[in-house]
């Protein structure tokens, strides 16, 4: 069974400080997706990361994928409260299934 | 106009009963799944549709019945509530099956309490 691991879980930090998040597994994936997820909203797509050591950027937020495409991680530099929501990392699991990370937690105090 | 949305979005009710949430996409999408968020905030897949076939059923209960008029819709229909059926349950589709490039979309979620 495919897992994905997030870490931190919750992670509280004031504005302005930098963050990293990870997503790790012991199973290769063709591709991972980050997305994010605000109070009473459905998450929302980020990024998706499909070569191996492949960065995106995305404004503040960096986004790599693990050489072995078994792991992703997501910086962000100087963050904001508008940051502040739950992260989420994805991969697709055969053809008709997404599997979703245990999430991140963050908040961002002003 | 909302790309996929789901009716109703908060619903409480009691032990036994049964309750149905409705999905609809205006995506042109042909994959949609119901995924259920529990109080930890685990996401985790229920059901996969593809142009109105069942695909994946992850080993969901039989009291969970879900189902797809056409390719734009997907129902869950709920019977003999439980109190561990508690959570958030979010529709999401796909433009195709899950690929290396695909998105998700997901709706605003249905909060269901059962009391």
């Amino acid at each position: 069974t495919q897992l994905l691991e997030q870490s931190p879980q919750f992670l509280s930090i004031q504005e302005g400080e930098n963050l990293t998040v990870y997503c790790n597994s012991s199973s290769v994936f063709s591709s991972l997706q980050w997305y994010r997820q605000e109070p009473g909203e459905g998450p929302v797509l980020l990024v998706t990361v499909v070569t191996g050591g492949e960065v995106k950027k995305l404004k503040r937020l960096t986004f790599q994928f693990g050489d072995a495409r078994k792991d992703s991680s997501l910086h962000i530099t100087a963050a904001q409260p508008g940051d502040t929501g739950l992260y989420l990392c994805a991969g697709p699991s055969g053809t008709y299934k997404y599997i979703f990370g245990t999430g991140t937690r963050l908040k961002v105090l002003a | 106009d909302t790309a996929v949305s789901q009716t109703p979005k908060y619903l409480v009710t009691q032990m036994g009963n049964d309750k149905s949430i409705k999905c609809e996409q205006n995506l042109g999408h042909d994959t949609m799944y119901w995924y259920k968020q529990d109080s930890k905030k685990f996401l985790k897949i229920m059901f996969s549709y593809n142009n109105k076939e069942l695909i994946i059923n992850e080993t969901v209960p039989n009291r969970f019945s879900p189902k797809s008029p056409d390719k734009a819709h997907l129902n869950l229909h709920i019977n003999s509530l439980e109190l561990g059926d508690s959570a958030v349950y979010f529709c999401a589709s796909s433009q195709r099956p899950a690929l290396g490039a695909n998105v998700l979309t997901f709706g605003a979620g249905s909060r269901l309490t059962v009391l």
